[in-house]
């Protein structure tokens, strides 16, 4: 399966700032997803990566707020914008591999808002 | 939409037995994929085990097992002689083979016992 560097894997930012998380899969792959996983809870979609096409986002997110980028298709960033403290979770990359495989994830960035 | 439920928030199982975690799913798709994920405190996601919703067999992965009730729409973990690495967070999620995102459940926190 496919592996995948996620950077940073964690960061203390100031509320109002941005911060723009990397993910470098070694493999091509279509598609890429965003989740987010908010302390002791769940992991939600954001939005889903296509290269070469605006990212779909799910309900609740805007791309105002959590700008993608997909520029070949090994590599996508997610900006999170004008961040406040409720923004701190951990945001995971992943990546579909066929059917079989299930999906693939990032190691995590924790990003705390301060 | 589709919704997959976990029950049970915490479970405990002494070291060396053997510990059912649960999961319920709704959906109105005939074709669809299941999975077991498992997040240690790393936080990385790692595929424990997938079930292909056509295939009656209960699928297995060493000391991990399913318990696959299609028209119950139950999917079970069962973990066998339980050790200490396997403590972590346990996410049931579900795939539908018409398009690629996952949806997690909220996750039970299995604790192991020495």
């Amino acid at each position: 399966s496919a592996v995948i560097s996620q950077k940073p894997s964690r960061d203390i930012c100031q509320r109002g700032t941005s911060l723009t998380i990397q993910c470098q899969v070694d493999s091509q792959v279509t598609m890429m997803f965003w989740y987010r996983q908010q302390p002791g809870q769940s992991l939600t979609l954001i939005a889903t990566a296509n290269q070469g096409s605006e990212a779909t986002y799910e309900s609740g997110f805007v791309i105002d707020k959590f700008p993608i980028s997909r520029p070949n298709l090994t590599f996508s960033t997610l900006t999170v914008s004008n961040m406040s403290p409720e923004d701190s979770s951990i945001y995971l990359c992943s990546v579909g591999r066929g059917l079989d495989y299930g999906y693939t994830f990032g190691s995590g960035t924790r990003l705390t808002v301060v | 939409a589709q919704t997959v439920t976990q029950s049970q928030p915490e479970m405990s199982v002494q070291e060396a037995e053997t510990v059912t975690l649960s999961c319920t799913y709704d959906t109105s798709e005939s074709d669809y994929y299941l999975f077991w994920y498992k997040q240690p405190p790393s936080r990385q996601m790692i595929l424990v085990i997938r079930q292909e919703a056509y295939k009656q067999q209960n699928a297995t992965e060493n000391r991990f097992s399913v318990n696959f009730q299609k028209a119950a729409k139950s999917f079970s973990l069962k973990i066998s002689d339980s050790q200490l690495g396997d403590a972590a967070m346990y996410f049931c999620a579900y795939r539908s083979a018409r398009d690629d995102k996952i949806i997690f459940g909220k996750g039970t926190r299995l604790h192991i016992l020495p």
